[in-house]
């Protein structure tokens, strides 16, 4: 099983160029989610999507916007990247029965 | 504001012993807590996930208990292996807000050495 895939695993970026990370599941789960992780501050909600076609801001949406055309693709999209962006990103997914998560490998984005 | 607390923040243990991590978390009204694994520059591994209803969930060599009346979990681990080194996550869903939104502890480090 796939589960959570997430491409790429490494990017390197110049501050104000754009980049979209890419993360698909096979789960046919509707719930789907982008955190990122910060060194020594856990792990924290950009943005969520309860079904193709919705989604909806988490903690920390600033800089960064995302689509759902479809149940197994949840891009994230990051425009005029900084250095506060600078982190590691990882897409999940959760069953509407249990809300167990899955989660993928992560995206390590470096803004220089 | 959920919150929580993962205690401690960082544990060596020599192979072979038992050991109990800490979990807790302020408001009891959760949907389930699920516990993870991450190793150095990985991704989140989920090692077993508890329902509000449950007290506890087993898997191999791991026990979780939920109290969710006093708000702790524990992750247990018998016969610890070196295998076993990495950042141990515990994470709720509460009701309301961001829907179905996770929130973390900043996790336990944990070190088993041979």
């Amino acid at each position: 099983n796939a589960g959570v895939t997430q491409t790429p695993k490494f990017r390197i970026l110049k501050i104000g160029q754009s980049m979209t990370l890419q993360c698909t599941q096979d789960m046919n789960h509707n719930y789907m989610y982008w955190y990122r992780q910060d060194p020594g501050m856990g792990l924290k909600l950009i943005y969520y999507s309860v079904g193709a076609g919705i989604t909806d801001k988490g903690e920390v949406p600033n800089g960064y916007n995302v689509s759902r055309s479809t149940t197994e693709d949840f891009p994230l999209r990051l425009e005029l990247a900084a250095p506060s962006q600078t982190s590691v990103y990882f897409c999940a997914s959760s069953s509407d029965s249990d809300y167990g998560y899955t989660f993928g490998s992560g995206t390590r984005l470096t803004v220089v | 504001k959920q919150e929580v607390t993962q205690i401690p923040a960082a544990l060596s243990v020599p192979e072979g012993e038992n050991l109990v991590l800490n979990c807790s978390f302020t408001d009891s009204a959760i949907y389930n807590l699920q516990w993870f694994r991450q190793d150095p520059g990985k991704g989140l591994t989920s090692l077993l996930l508890i329902q509000s209803s449950q007290r506890e969930q087993t898997s191999g060599r791991l026990n979780a208990s939920l109290d969710k009346s006093s708000g702790r979990s524990t992750l247990y681990i018998a016969a610890s292996q070196p295998g076993d080194s990495a950042t141990y996550l515990c994470a709720v869903i509460g009701y309301g807000g961001s829907q179905g939104n996770l929130i973390f502890g900043k996790g336990t480090k944990l070190s088993v050495k041979p």
